[in-house]
């Protein structure tokens, strides 16, 4: 199955400041990725799909880039609701992995 | 509006068996695939089963695979998963979730519900 790993597992970002989370496929994926976001206690909802197109409800400082297997989700300016953990997820492969998560704080 | 409200889940001992429900509102429910997404403790996502629109294709993560069983009751509206010889490791917050296509193919989760957990210990 196809590994995607995340970095940093930890972003501190102040308020206001563009926050830069990357993910990595162990194999091309396309352009076949998925960025979701977690807040504590709730589920995951999702952000991002084809590595670049927003969910509906989304809003325009979140972008996503990239295709093969490098892929980067932006938060242009970091509202205080955007503290989360940030997952990224394939669907190029069977079956559909996640990344471990990139924690964004507060600095 | 797309609502997705998971039950079922709960205490229960190592070989055990416990069956999730999850039901469905505020979309087609027959025209999308469903799956099953579980988030142990303090842990990642993982992916464990999913099941298409109409029923007739499901799909299992090698972890479970011959333990757990998907289904869906689209007169009900309902996705269910009969979980058997539960282990320890099993223990998670099991969401389910909706596909954007009505097929089993890998695809992105586009709603999902609240989660249920399920604890397995002595």
């Amino acid at each position: 199955e196809i590994v995607m790993t995340q970095s940093p597992p930890t972003l501190s970002v102040s308020p206001g400041e563009r926050a830069t989370l990357s993910c990595r496929a162990s194999q091309s994926i396309n352009n076949n990725l998925a960025w979701y976001q977690q807040k504590p206690g709730q589920a995951p909802r999702l952000l991002i799909s084809g590595a670049s197109t927003r969910a509906t409800g989304i809003p325009a400082r979140f972008s996503g880039s990239g295709s093969g297997t490098e892929f980067t989700l932006t938060i242009s300016s970091l509202q205080s609701e955007d503290f989360a953990v940030y997952y990224c997820q394939q669907y190029n492969n069977w079956p559909p992995t996640f990344g471990q998560g990139t924690k964004v704080e507060s600095k | 509006e797309v609502q997705l409200l998971e039950s079922g889940g709960g205490l229960v001992q190592p070989g055990g068996s416990l069956r999730l429900s999850c039901a469905a509102s505020g979309f087609t429910f027959s025209g999308y695939a469903m799956s099953w997404v579980r988030q142990a403790p303090g842990r990642g996502l993982e992916w464990v089963s999913a099941i298409s629109g109409g029923g007739g294709t499901t799909s299992y993560a090698d972890s479970v695979k011959g333990r757990f069983t998907i289904s869906r009751d689209n007169s009900k509206n309902t996705l269910s998963l009969q979980m058997n010889s539960l282990r320890a490791e099993d223990t998670a917050i099991y969401y389910c979730a909706k596909a954007p296509t009505p097929y089993v193919s890998a695809a992105e989760l586009d709603c999902w519900g609240q989660g249920t957990l399920v604890t397995v210990s002595s």
